[in-house]
């Protein structure tokens, strides 16, 4: 099973900062990585996928880089709106798919 | 329009099986590509994947486990099931139902979830 982790844990950021969260898998996943967005009470939303893809409506400030085992989400300019949990995933090696532990982006 | 929806139990005992049932609109399990998996979270914790049923009935188990659960779909009903046998208390969780396609390999819609508690 490849084991995804997430760092930092939390993040703290100012809202018009950039913020850049890591990801890291156990062996390489090549490109087949995407990146969710939680807010509480809610389901995860996709952003990204194929490492660096964003999913329909995710707007520009949200960026994805890394192939491998090492990737990288960027959130550019930070809105009140983005202020959340995020999750990595690999689906290159499964089953299982895995989820990384997240990291939670406050103020 | 996709819509996922989720049903099933709030409440379950230990050692009985849940059945969830994910209840979906604006494609079809019918059509090449189109899959959909479960997935579960503990209260404050991270995303569990648990299985998966493709277009043309393949299924995936999550390895830990696979000897509980069992997916099923009915197309003619635009529905996916779930069973999970032999609940414990760490079987508690949100579960969630979500759409893949093979091309957009990420779960691009979700469910709102249902939380399922097991206790005695």
């Amino acid at each position: 099973e490849i084991v995804m982790t997430q760092s930092p844990a939390t993040l703290s950021v100012s809202p018009g900062e950039s913020a850049t969260l890591s990801c890291r898998a156990s062996q390489s996943v090549s490109n087949n990585l995407a990146w969710y967005q939680q807010k509480p009470g809610q389901a995860p939303r996709l952003l990204i996928y194929g490492a660096s893809t964003r999913a329909t409506g995710i707007p520009a400030r949200f960026s994805g880089s890394g192939s491998g085992t090492e990737f990288t989400l960027t959130i550019s300019s930070l809105q009140s709106e983005d202020f959340a949990v995020y999750y990595c995933q690999q689906y290159n090696k499964w089953p299982p798919m895995t989820f990384g532990p997240g990291t939670k982006v406050d103020i | 329009q996709v819509t996922l929806r989720e049903s099933g139990p709030a409440l379950v005992k230990p050692t009985q099986t849940l059945t969830l049932t994910c209840t979906f609109s604006g494609f079809s399990l019918s059509t090449s590509g189109m899959c959909v998996s479960w997935i579960r979270q503990p209260p404050g914790k991270a995303l569990e994947w648990l299985a998966r049923i493709d277009w043309d009935d393949d299924k995936y188990y999550s390895t830990s486990l696979k000897t509980r659960l069992t997916i099923s779909k009915d197309t003619s009903k635009n529905q996916v099931v779930l069973t999970m046998t032999n609940m414990d208390p760490v079987d508690t969780a949100t579960y969630y139902c979500a759409r893949t396609t093979l091309y957009v390999p990420g779960f691009d819609y979700w469910g709102q979830g249902t939380l399922v508690t097991v206790s005695s």
